[in-house]
């Protein structure tokens, strides 16, 4: 019940395409989903988070979508650039208590082609 | 910018050697958490941190592992002794308090042969 399922595992796009990652929660008590960007040898990176209480929120290219009633969330990148090539994760947590404390995805690694 | 510090950036140790890693989280932070990140996979949460008291360590292989934050500001995790299946990226974050955004640092790569 503690497990947050991401899909798809890689991802190929054309630059100016817009992916979209898709992550599905079982625990109905998490309240916070973020989404992380890692670059090789970095550590994540918050894009973007979202609470329960709306279903879409947007900041910059980046917008998560929310779907409380099929405990989804996913993310997607408008006009995706090149230097967007990293690995996104989602996340699930309790965000009135414990940001930091997260379970994470698997990961998605996005290739934006010039 | 302020940024959460950690140290060594890469370890290479032998079978059964003790290893150390440290972390300086973001000034003014009051929880610390110590992820591992498996090659491959999103991170797993180690071990909390609220000031020096250890708020979760549910997660942590008490048997070989473990983690200290004397006087609230710095950490360090330990691992005696290593297992090749340690090799991961070890990731420090901090937030100022339980309900405000965590920030991750680098990490230390350990590489255990």
């Amino acid at each position: 019940q503690q497990q947050v399922k991401q899909s798809p595992q890689s991802l190929i796009v054309q630059k100016g395409g817009i992916p979209i990652i898709n992550c599905a929660y079982e625990n109905t008590a998490f309240d916070y989903f973020p989404w992380y960007q890692q670059f090789p040898g970095k550590g994540p990176a918050l894009l973007i988070a979202i609470r329960p209480d709306v279903s879409e929120k947007k900041e910059g290219r980046f917008t998560i979508s929310f779907n409380k009633s099929a405990k989804q969330f996913s993310l997607h990148i408008m006009d995706s650039q090149p230097g967007d090539s990293a690995t996104y994760f989602c996340a699930a947590g309790h965000g009135s208590s414990n940001t930091g404390k997260l379970i994470f995805g698997q990961g998605t690694t996005l290739q934006v082609k010039p | 910018e302020a940024e959460v510090a950690q140290s060594p950036r890469y370890k290479i140790t032998e079978k059964s050697q003790a290893v150390a890693f440290w972390c300086d989280p973001i000034s003014g932070h009051a929880t610390l958490y110590w992820y591992r990140q498996i090659l491959g996979q999103g991170p797993e949460l180690l071990v909390q941190f609220q000031d020096e008291s250890v708020v979760d360590d549910s997660q942590l292989p008490k048997d070989r592992f473990s983690a200290e934050r004397l006087k609230g500001v710095d950490s360090t995790l330990k691992i005696q002794p290593a297992e090749l299946g340690d090799s991961a990226m070890y990731l420090c974050a901090s937030s100022v308090t339980g309900n405000t955004e965590a920030f991750f640092g680098q990490g230390t790569r350990l590489t255990v042969v």
